[in-house]
């Protein structure tokens, strides 16, 4: 089972910011936190992971809170394409992901 | 840098027949993983090589499923005999090999190969 929990869907409007909750109150101290997507049927796309400090790179930021409990990503600047599923993932080493069922994210015109 | 690539993007099969599905890693990533997404569920793994070897196949939903990386490099997942619940979405995805100690392992996915079994 997936170790973390995320509300099936959000809207956004297009070109504002899209911040996406997570929460995984059981991670433990040497786990990652981890975010992929998945537009329509392709494969799911890697696209940032944190350990315990706020991360950012060229597609999102991650917000983790100080306890680790809680992560969110953030699109700063929401488009159309951005429209997919949204998966929070923890994890270490080169274990294997666990899916849950992600959060459904509809950018709107 | 090619990503990760499988064939066939798509297989039709009749009960019974026999079905091969082809991962090609990433250039260099030592770890390999098959996830499977049937129709509705979450996508779920089905197991890990490491260079050639077996690290996690756990899991793996029966043994008419047989995964193999001979010489480390591509692999081959075949369903034989396939049945009607094993139509879905097949993803691999590969990852560099960090060494043991490493705690984080971003994986990169194929587009997948769809399998429908009538």
């Amino acid at each position: 089972d997936a170790k973390t929990t995320q509300p099936p869907s959000m809207d956004c409007a297009e070109g504002r910011a899209a911040n996406l909750p997570c929460n995984h109150s059981t991670i433990s101290g040497n786990e990652y936190v981890y975010w992929y997507r998945q537009i329509h049927s392709q494969g799911p796309q890697y696209i940032i992971h944190g350990l315990k400090n706020n991360e950012t790179n060229e597609m999102a930021s991650l917000i983790i809170t100080e306890d680790r409990k809680s992560s969110t990503l953030i699109l700063p600047h929401a488009t159309l394409r951005d429209t997919a599923v949204y998966y929070c993932i923890v994890g270490k080493g080169a274990q294997k992901l666990v899916f849950g069922q992600g959060t459904r994210l509809t950018i709107n015109p | 840098e090619a990503g990760v690539t499988q064939f066939p993007s798509h297989s039709v099969i009749e009960k019974g027949q026999t079905v091969t599905l082809r991962c090609d890693p990433i250039s260099g990533h030592d770890n390999l993983y098959w996830y499977r997404r049937v129709m509705g569920k979450e996508i779920k793994f089905l197991l890990h090589f490491v260079k050639e070897s077996k690290q996690d196949e756990s899991g793996m939903p029966n043994n008419r499923f047989l995964a193999e990386r001979t010489g480390g490099t591509y692999s081959t997942l075949k369903v034989q005999p396939a049945e009607l619940e094993d139509s879905g979405v097949y993803f691999c995805a590969s990852s560099q090999g960090r060494g043991r100690l490493a705690g984080y392992n971003e994986q990169f996915f194929g587009p997948g190969t769809r399998l429908t079994v009538l």
